[in-house]
């Protein structure tokens, strides 16, 4: 697609619930990323993909996250249980990634707006 | 410590003027260096990036890098209401992962 698509835009969802995110990046980026966005904060890192694979989970808050990308292409980013500390926005980042060359910049979706309620 | 440093603001510039927004970053292998735009409730867009020391124009904006002072600005040139917005710098230590500041946050008065 023409840019980085996210659904849904906003998300209202009970305690303990769990909820999925999802990102569609632009396509040929083979490198897709997601961040969280707390009001008034910086961007979180959560997880990196390059193609399918995961090799940076590191910003994972708690194993209630966890995300999966398929076909290069589309990412699920799961919450289970949420918790009202969840609450923020999830953005998520596609670039190229061109190792060796340095970093090209990413191109950021419109975000999902979580609120744990 | 944290990686990427800004002034949260927020910065009020009258019309007209140039605002000059800082950023300093903890890891020295840094290579890729990154400016973003935020409006509110919107998502980050990216407006400039400088890999080289020294600076780098793009129409009103220019980007300022020195490595040795771990030190990255950005000067916004003959500022507009429009350009009011919070401002991310964002740095790449490594290929792929940007570490990003909280960002400061820039009133243009008319």
């Amino acid at each position: 697609g023409a840019g980085v698509s996210q659904s849904p835009s906003n998300k209202v969802t009970e305690k303990g619930k769990d909820v999925e995110l999802r990102c569609d990046p632009i396509s040929g980026h083979t490198a897709l990323y997601w961040y969280r966005q707390s009001l008034g904060q910086g961007l979180e890192f959560l997880i990196y993909f390059q193609g399918n694979s995961a090799p940076d989970k590191s910003g994972l808050p708690s194993d209630r996250f966890s995300a999966e990308r398929t076909g290069g292409s589309v990412s699920t980013l799961t919450i289970q249980r949420t918790q009202q500390e969840d609450s923020a926005v999830y953005l998520c980042a596609s670039s190229f990634n061109r190792v060796g060359e340095g970093l090209g910049g990413y191109t950021f979706g419109s975000g999902t707006r979580l609120t744990v309620v | 410590q944290k990686e990427v440093e800004q002034n949260s603001g927020p910065l009020s510039v009258p019309e007209g003027a140039i605002a000059s927004l800082n950023c300093t970053y903890s890891d020295r292998g840094s290579q890729s260096f990154f400016w973003y735009r935020q409006y509110s409730g919107k998502s980050p867009e990216l407006i400039m990036f400088i890999y080289s020391n020294g600076d780098k124009e793009d129409g009103r904006f220019t980007a300022q890098l020195n490595k040795a002072s771990q030190y990255v600005s950005l000067l916004i040139r003959d500022s507009q209401p429009s350009d009011s917005a919070t401002y991310l710098c964002a740095v790449s230590p490594w290929d792929y992962k940007l570490s990003f500041g909280a960002g400061t946050t820039v009133t243009v008065r008319a």
